[in-house]
């Protein structure tokens, strides 16, 4: 079955350091690709998504490429502020599947002034 | 405008007790889905509804859990004889359509089964 493997956390950093989280994802198809976040006490927002191969998603200086080859979709940001602590979680969504999304685990990003 | 919203925000209840979650989506949005989150885990697809159709419900855990959308609106899930392992974060989504769309989430019912 479909599943998403995200790299363990805590991710703890200085301000102004770079943010790799690795995702990785196993599905048939070619499935829509997600990073959710949520930030301290709020519910999951949408960071970014692609939705085919080599699609870049982008936003709030964040990005994520969809690696078809590695079947990988790590996200990326190169100068993390203390606002950025929060909970990461890649996610798939599979044609065909109602749009029912899959999470990896979650990865915890603190990040210290 | 307003968000998804769910109602109660905390419910502690004894074993064997019936609950029922409920969620208020974005006004418009067709499609709404439940996810359950175990701590320290991503949420987990329970089910989902293209207006008032259950469309998939292949992730609800047992048949002691329903959910129901009567009029393509505000939906309630149901947990009969609850039971400790019950006790998670349960999440809405709602989104325009089905796939592809964006969800938005609610902010979520804690459960606490005791």
């Amino acid at each position: 079955g479909d599943s998403v493997t995200q790299m363990e956390g805590p991710v703890t950093l200085s301000e102004e350091a770079f943010l790799t989280i690795n995702c990785t994802y196993t599905a048939t198809g070619y499935p829509s690709l997600f990073w959710y976040v949520q930030y301290p006490g709020e519910g999951l927002q949408l960071l970014l998504k692609a939705t085919k191969a080599d699609d870049k998603g982008s936003n709030k200086g964040f990005e994520a490429t969809y690696r078809k080859e590695t079947t990988s979709f790590h996200l990326e940001k190169g100068s993390v502020q203390v606002s950025d602590s929060a909970v990461y979680f890649c996610a798939l969504s599979r044609i065909g599947s109602w749009g029912k999304l899959q999470f990896g685990a979650g990865t915890q990003v603190v990040v210290t002034p | 405008g307003a968000g998804v919203s769910q109602s109660p925000r905390y419910k502690v209840t004894k074993r064997g007790q019936d609950v029922a979650l409920r969620c208020d989506p974005i006004s418009g949005h067709v499609s709404l889905y439940w996810y359950r989150q175990a701590l320290g885990q991503g949420p987990e697809f329970l089910t989902y509804f293209n207006y008032e159709a259950q469309q998939d419900k292949s992730g609800l855990p047992n048949d002691r859990f329903s959910a129901e959308r009567p009029e393509g609106s505000i939906s309630t899930l149901t947990i009969q004889r609850t039971e400790q392992r019950d006790s998670a974060m349960y999440r809405c989504a709602s989104s325009l359509g089905g796939s592809g769309e964006t969800q938005y989430f609610g902010p979520g019912t804690r459960l606490l089964v005791l």
